[in-house]
């Protein structure tokens, strides 16, 4: 079935590092693929998306490239700041598949000042 | 504004005693569904729905009932709850399941 492995956490960071964030899936249909960010005592908010290969995704100083051959959909970010701090979900919705929307179980980030 | 509304935000409640959580949505959505989140299990599933009257299962339904009369509403329905159901739930809703998910704010629920 339809699935995505993001890497453990928890990541602390300090500010102004680099940020990467690993991300895979499996599917069986033409998935399209999400990054979700919760802030403390929020709900998941949409930070990006991508359709189809080779698709980037941005926001807010964030990107992730849609790589087929590597089943990837890796987050990163080039400078993290103390207010990026926040729980990140990968997620997956295989059109033409399950048609299911199936989430990773989200990497905490900290970034101290 | 656009928003899913979920209610309460908190709750404690006792074993068996039935409860409702109410989740609506002012986007004319016809996708709907609910999570729960767990401390290292992320965000499970446990029922959609893809228009009125149209619900299935998720990953993890068992102990949860759910109805779709309106498009606008899809109460989250614990007929008995237990204490494994304590949790945080989560509404959202979208225009299809490829779409951007809006979230609720979340009901936090202790089963005792």
């Amino acid at each position: 079935g339809d699935s995505v492995t993001q890497m453990e956490g928890p990541v602390t960071l300090s500010e102004e590092a680099f940020l990467t964030i690993n991300c895979t899936y499996t599917a069986t249909g033409y998935p399209s693929l999400f990054w979700y960010v919760q802030y403390p005592g929020e709900g998941l908010q949409l930070l990006l998306k991508a359709t189809k290969a080779d698709d980037k995704g941005s926001n807010k100083g964030f990107e992730a490239t849609y790589r087929k051959e590597t089943t990837s959909f890796h987050l990163e970010k080039g400078s993290v700041q103390v207010s990026d701090s926040a729980v990140y979900f990968c997620a997956l919705s295989d059109v033409g598949g399950s048609e299911k929307l199936v989430f990773g179980k989200g990497t905490k980030l900290t970034v101290n000042p | 504004e656009a928003q899913v509304t979920q209610n309460p935000r908190y709750l404690i409640t006792v074993t068996g005693k039935k409860l409702t959580v109410t989740c609506s949505q002012n986007m004319n959505h016809e996708y709907m569904s609910w999570y729960r989140q767990d401390p290292g299990l992320g965000l499970r599933q446990i029922y959609y729905s893809m228009n009125v009257e149209v619900t299935d299962k998720g990953d993890v339904p068992e102990g949860y009932k759910v109805s779709r009369k309106e498009k606008r509403n899809f109460p989250l329905i614990l007929e008995s709850p237990s204490p494994n159901q304590t949790s945080l739930y989560f509404c959202a809703s979208s225009w299809a399941t490829n779409e951007k998910l809006f979230f609720g704010s979340g009901t936090q629920l202790s089963v005792l």
